[in-house]
C-alpha cells in the first residue's frame, strides 16, 4: 500500500538556520502531496501541497518540490524562527479522500 | 480557508462512561469526513471515514460499538467514545473535505483523558 517516510526526529535548530526535512513516498499512480503542521496542543494545519510532478508548494518561507524520479517532497526553509517549532506531517493523498501520514518530524528551534 | 471546529477541545471522564466529540464544518458543506487518533508523539492514523447520510466506514482494527460515528448533516459528524478506558485516552482529530477541493481540513482536535 501507499506509505509515507520522513527523516527521524528530533531536529533542532538556532534561529536563521536552514532547515531540511525529508520526505520519501510509495504510492501507485501519481499522488498529490502535503506538508502538515502542527503547533503543541492544536490539530493539523496545511502548510503547502503539490498536485503534480515538478510543481514547488510554498508557504511562510516554506518550500518544497514534487520530485517523480526520486519519490520525493523534502520540505525546505531558508531560515528557521523559534516560532517555526512545531511538528511536521508529510502526507500523500491519491484521491483527496484517504491520506497517507508520515510518523512526522519535531522540529526546535532555538533563539 | 475552511473552517473545521470540534468540541469539545478536552474533557476527562471516568472510565465506563461515554463521551461524545462534535466535529463542524462551519463555512462549507462536507459530504464526507474523516476521524483520527493520534498517540503522544505519533501520527495520526485513521479510524473511520463518515458519510452524510450513511454509516461510516471503520479501519482495520477500529471497534465500531466502541466508536460510534454519527454524520447526520452536511456539517455535523459526532463520535461517541463508549464505555471509554484509560486506553483510550488520546488526541482525536476529525477533518472534512471540501467537495471542490483535492485536501482535507482538520480540527483543532480533542484530548480525551479516561481516569
Amino acid at each position: 500500500g501507499d506509505s509515507v517516510t520522513q527523516m527521524e526526529g528530533p531536529v533542532t535548530l538556532s534561529e536563521e538556520a536552514f532547515l531540511t526535512i525529508n520526505c520519501t513516498y510509495t504510492a501507485t499512480g501519481y499522488p498529490s502531496l502535503f506538508w502538515y503542521v502542527q503547533y503543541p496542543g492544536e490539530g493539523l494545519q496545511l502548510l503547502l501541497k503539490a498536485t503534480k510532478a515538478d510543481d514547488k508548494g510554498s508557504n511562510k518561507g516554506f518550500e518544497a518540490t514534487y520530485r517523480k524520479e526520486t519519490t520525493s517532497f523534502h520540505l525546505e526553509k531558508g531560515s528557521v524562527q523559534v516560532s517555526d517549532s512545531a511538528v511536521y506531517f508529510c502526507a500523500l493523498s491519491a484521491n483527496g479522500q484517504n491520506f497517507v501520514f508520515g510518523p512526522g518530524t519535531r522540529l526546535s528551534v532555538l533563539p | 480557508g475552511a473552517v473545521v471546529s470540534q468540541h469539545p477541545s478536552w474533557v476527562i471522564c471516568k472510565s465506563g462512561t461515554s463521551v461524545k466529540i462534535e466535529c463542524r464544518s462551519l463555512d462549507f458543506q462536507a459530504t464526507t469526513m474523516f476521524w483520527y487518533r493520534q498517540f503522544p508523539k505519533q501520527s495520526l492514523m485513521l479510524m473511520a471515514t463518515s458519510n452524510e447520510g450513511s454509516k461510516a466506514t471503520y479501519e482495520q482494527g477500529v471497534e465500531k460499538d466502541k466508536f460510534l460515528i454519527n454524520h447526520a448533516s452536511l456539517t455535523l459528524s459526532t463520535l461517541t467514545v463508549t464505555s471509554a478506558h484509560p486506553e483510550d485516552s488520546s488526541f482525536y482529530i476529525c477533518s472534512a473535505r471540501e467537495p471542490s477541493l483535492y485536501e482535507q481540513y482538520f480540527g483543532p482536535g480533542t484530548r480525551l483523558t479516561v481516569t
